[in-house]
């Protein structure tokens, strides 16, 4: 079936650290790929997303890029600020009818 | 522009009553989609509306129904409540057919517990 797997949170670092988060997923079809982002007590909001293999989403820093041939989608950003603390969701969305299929979820927590 | 608007934010009812919740989608956009978000979980796909029918379900028994209205607005509507529907419920709004290129707008979610 159609799933995601995430690297297990939380994930904790400094300020100005190096972030990745891996992703892989496995879908039928070609999927588009997702990153969202949740802070505490809201809902979610759109990173980035990348549509066709080798495209890379980019948007605050964060950047990720569609691997097809290891079904990867892995988030990074070169320097993490305590503001970017939150919970990450990978999230393909399968062509038909555009659902979208959520993992257990990344939480960031960075320290000053 | 205003984004996808849910009601109410939050929301207490007691185990096998009934519960409403509301959706207004992004301006221009005509598909409206929700997931369940356990505590601690990531969302998961309840269903899906476009021109007023449901065209996508996930895998939710028939206690969970919904509708769509001419102005692309919804309902979601949970029957006989268990406690395990206690989670926060997220509606998602896009153009249908683009939601695969430029992604989905999420409302705050209305969280719901069941006692």
């Amino acid at each position: 079936g159609n799933s995601v797997t995430q690297m297990e949170g939380p994930v904790t670092l400094s300020e100005e650290a190096f972030l990745t988060i891996n992703c892989t997923y496995t879908a039928t079809g070609y999927p588009s790929l997702f990153w969202y982002v949740q802070y505490p007590g809201e809902g979610l909001q759109l990173l980035l997303k990348a549509t066709k293999a080798d495209d890379k989403g980019s948007n605050k820093g964060f950047e990720a890029t569609y691997r097809k041939e290891t079904t990867s989608f892995h988030l990074e950003k070169g320097s993490v600020q305590v503001s970017d603390s939150a919970v990450y969701f990978c999230a393909p969305s399968l062509n038909q009818g555009g659902k979208l299929i959520f993992g257990q979820g990344t939480e960031l927590s960075v320290k000053p | 522009d205003a984004g996808v608007t849910q009601s109410p934010t939050h929301l207490i009812k007691t185990r096998g009553q009934q519960v409403t919740l509301r959706c207004s989608p992004k301006s221009g956009h005509d598909t409206v989609s929700w997931y369940q978000q356990a505590l601690g979980q990531g969302p998961q796909f309840i269903f899906q509306y476009y021109e007023e029918e449901e065209r996508q379900r996930g895998n939710f028994p028939d206690r969970f129904s919904g509708h769509q209205f001419p102005n692309y607005s919804s309902e979601l509507n949970v029957n006989a409540l268990l406690l395990g529907d206690s989670a926060l419920y997220l509606c998602a709004s896009s153009n249908r057919g683009r939601g695969t290129i430029y992604g989905y707008t999420f409302g705050s979610g209305t969280r719901l517990t069941v006692v």
